[in-house]
């Protein structure tokens, strides 16, 4: 079955630590995946995308994220949090085709203290 | 907004009716998507449609129905059928290049239930 977990519901963060989400996905073909990020009520926001190639990209904001196929991951990283990244992060993996949709992790809400 | 707007951003509706949310894209993109989203779930898919007159279901479609008459308009009818309609909806276009082809999202729809 095809699936993206997000084990982490909830996390904690003082401001100017690193971060580091994770995501696990299980999908039959070659997949393309995303990270979004969601401020209440707000839609998503793309933070960045991977489809091939260098397993380390690099988006929006200062976060970036790893592709490792042997662990079926796509952890979200970012080396110094601050308060304005408090929101919600969701995982995603697709086919990358018009007529395919996105499959959702159900997110991790991040919090920033001070 | 990702190059859709969405209105309402909030939309009440009494038991028994049905209500129309709004999506609209500018950038002539041929597939756009309608999601819903519950709090500490992910997104599911309601419907999506490639091309003008065609659309396909979802994982969710029962209680919606959707239209897609012109290009640029894609709007969901929650239908009293729905049997808990309350929640978030947001749309999405789907945009090719930049080596992976990416869902875009507009800034969302609350839909509550009196």
């Amino acid at each position: 079955a095809q699936s993206v977990t997000q084990p982490d519901i909830h996390i904690t963060v003082s401001e100017g630590a690193s971060l580091e989400l994770r995501c696990n996905y299980s999908y039959g073909a070659t997949p393309y995946l995303f990270w979004y990020v969601q401020s209440p009520g707000q839609g998503l926001q793309l933070l960045l995308k991977y489809f091939s190639g260098d397993t380390l990209v690099q988006g929006i904001k200062g976060f970036e994220a790893e592709f490792k196929r042997s662990q079926s991951s796509f952890n979200l990283r970012k080396p110094s949090v601050h308060w304005s990244d408090a929101a919600e992060y969701f995982c995603a993996v697709g086919a990358g085709q018009a007529g395919t949709a996105l499959i959702f992790g159900k997110g991790t809400t991040l919090s920033v203290s001070s | 907004d990702g190059g859709i707007t969405q209105s309402p951003k909030y939309l009440f509706r009494k038991e028994g009716q049905n209500v129309t949310l709004s999506c609209e894209q500018n950038l002539n993109h041929d597939a756009m998507y309608w999601y819903r989203q519950d709090p500490g779930q992910g997104l599911r898919l309601i419907y999506y449609s490639q091309i003008v007159n065609d659309f396909q279901k979802g994982d969710i479609a029962e209680g919606y129905s959707v239209s897609r008459e012109k290009k640029e308009s894609f709007p969901l009818t929650v239908t009293s059928a729905q049997k808990n309609p309350t929640a978030f909806y947001l749309c999405a276009r789907f945009s090719r290049g930049g080596g992976a082809d990416t869902q875009y999202f507009g800034p969302g729809t609350r839909l509550t239930v009196l």
